[in-house]
């Protein structure tokens, strides 16, 4: 089976711009999690969805951040506008039941705000 | 609330020496446990996890880690290192119980192999 595929896999943006990140489930899974690590970090939960709602998106920074997943298949998150504090590593994840012993993750996006 | 403590961002050992990773948690119910390892430009793969039972836990590729209530440890182990070990190792925590599925990192430990 395929993967949790994310993209990009690189994104250097300058402060002030727009940035989407994107994050393919694998196929059948209705548990979609972003995660984040800023540099030298721990990695920090940032939410989670249901299919298409979310369920927990208490680990959102700020209002500059809006994710969505529309239809219950992709997921998309979106940074605007980016600020240097956004650089770090964004990692997706997906499982079938919500347990967390059953996710998968993606290879993440390494996003650069210049 | 929980916490991951891993001690140690750097750790470095000889081909075929014992590794020994450290993971300390905090949580106020029963824990459910992960040792995550991430290879250069990939993505986190799953080692091992202890969610009840044994408290001994194996995992992928020789390693294996003991869960210690008393002392609110996780940490991970291999009898002997081997190059394609290099890779950073996350500890992480959830609740147990099925009642959480967000989980708590610690701040990573990056292994080196040398001859």
């Amino acid at each position: 089976e395929a993967g949790v595929t994310q993209f990009p896999s690189h994104s250097v943006i300058e402060k002030g711009q727009t940035v989407t990140l994107r994050c393919d489930p694998i196929s059948g899974h209705d548990n979609l999690y972003w995660y984040r690590r800023v540099m030298g970090k721990e990695i920090k939960f940032l939410l989670h969805f249901v299919k298409e709602s979310k369920q927990d998106e208490s680990g959102m920074p700020n209002n500059r951040f809006l994710a969505e997943r529309t239809g219950g298949t992709y997921s998309t998150l979106k940074v605007q506008p980016a600020e240097l504090e956004d650089s770090g590593v964004y990692f997706c994840a997906s499982s079938q039941d919500g347990r967390s012993w059953g996710y998968t993750f993606g290879s993440g996006t390494r996003l650069t705000v210049v | 609330a929980q916490s991951v403590t891993q001690l140690g961002s750097h750790v470095s050992v000889s081909e075929g020496a014992l590794v020994l990773l450290r993971c300390n948690y905090s949580s106020s119910v029963p824990p459910y446990l992960f040792w995550y390892v991430q290879y250069p430009n990939q993505g986190l793969q799953l080692l091992l996890k202890y969610t009840t039972g044994a408290t001994l836990v194996k995992g992928i590729n020789g390693f294996e880690a003991e869960f210690k209530k008393s002392e609110t440890s996780f940490h991970l182990t291999k009898p002997s290192a081997h190059m394609s070990d290099a890779a950073e190792y996350f500890c992480a925590v959830t609740q147990g119980g099925g009642g959480g599925n967000k989980l708590t990192f610690g701040t990573g430990t990056q292994l080196k192999v040398e001859l």
